[in-house]
């Protein structure tokens, strides 16, 4: 089975501490990323990456800053946080479609940041 | 850019009966995937079902079941014989099959409620 775990289930932080949210994938997929999920809103794209370095604004990248130094692992980080940045944030990854036929993203179990 | 809407913010039926939940999207193009996800109370986002544009038959697995509308742009779930273990957040979401990376949009959500 596809494993993608993050780092924290909880995290508690103060306004203005750099924070960093860890993701990691056991499954070689190319691309990775991290979404922030709050109520009555959905899931909203943060950040994206479809390799080792590379990394794309999804629709909400304000704030955030992430990283991709090794396949498996990709970070979100948020600068410097603000309370308006306590949500979920869920880590998904999945393959290139060609040749593996799945369509489909794996997710983390989230990890819920509260902002103080 | 894509939207897509789920009409019902809640949703509650007896156990052992039928229920579906609706979603409609938008988009100009013509291939792309569609997925209904579950996050039950553990958050663990689970790939309920997934269907490919290009196909006409309707995706299936177990009792869940989808009515895919091309045309009006509506992707529905079914959920026959509900259980207690369905009781949970639905997402509905769309991904472009453009080859890239493009992550998921999501809905914001559909939660089942199932009355034993």
């Amino acid at each position: 089975d596809v494993k993608v775990t993050q780092s924290s289930r909880y995290l508690v932080k103060r306004t203005g501490e750099k924070v960093f949210l860890e993701c990691v994938q056991d499954m070689d997929h190319e691309n990775m990323f991290w979404y922030r999920q709050d109520p009555g809103l959905g899931l909203r794209l943060i950040y994206f990456s479809y390799d080792v370095k590379m990394k794309e604004k999804g629709d909400i990248p304000e704030g955030y800053s992430v990283s991709r130094e090794k396949k498996e692992r990709f970070s979100l980080i948020l600068e410097s946080a603000s309370t308006n940045q306590t949500s979920m944030y869920l880590c998904a990854s999945r393959p290139i479609l060609s040749g593996t036929g799945i369509p489909e993203a794996f997710f983390g179990q989230g990890t819920r940041l509260t902002v103080v | 850019a894509q939207t897509v809407t789920q009409s019902q913010p809640e949703m509650s039926v007896q156990e052992a009966e039928t229920v579906t939940l609706s979603c409609t999207y938008d988009t100009s193009e013509s291939d792309y995937y569609l997925f209904w996800y579950k996050q039950p109370p553990s958050r663990q986002m689970i790939l309920v079902i997934r269907q490919e544009a290009y196909k006409q038959q309707n995706a299936t697995e177990n009792r869940f079941s989808v009515n895919f509308q091309k045309a009006a742009k509506s992707f529905s779930l079914k959920i026959s014989d509900s259980q207690l273990g369905d009781a949970a957040m639905y997402f509905c979401a769309y991904r472009s099959d453009g080859g890239g990376a493009d992550g998921l949009t999501f809905g914001k959500g559909t939660h089942l409620i199932i009355q034993p």
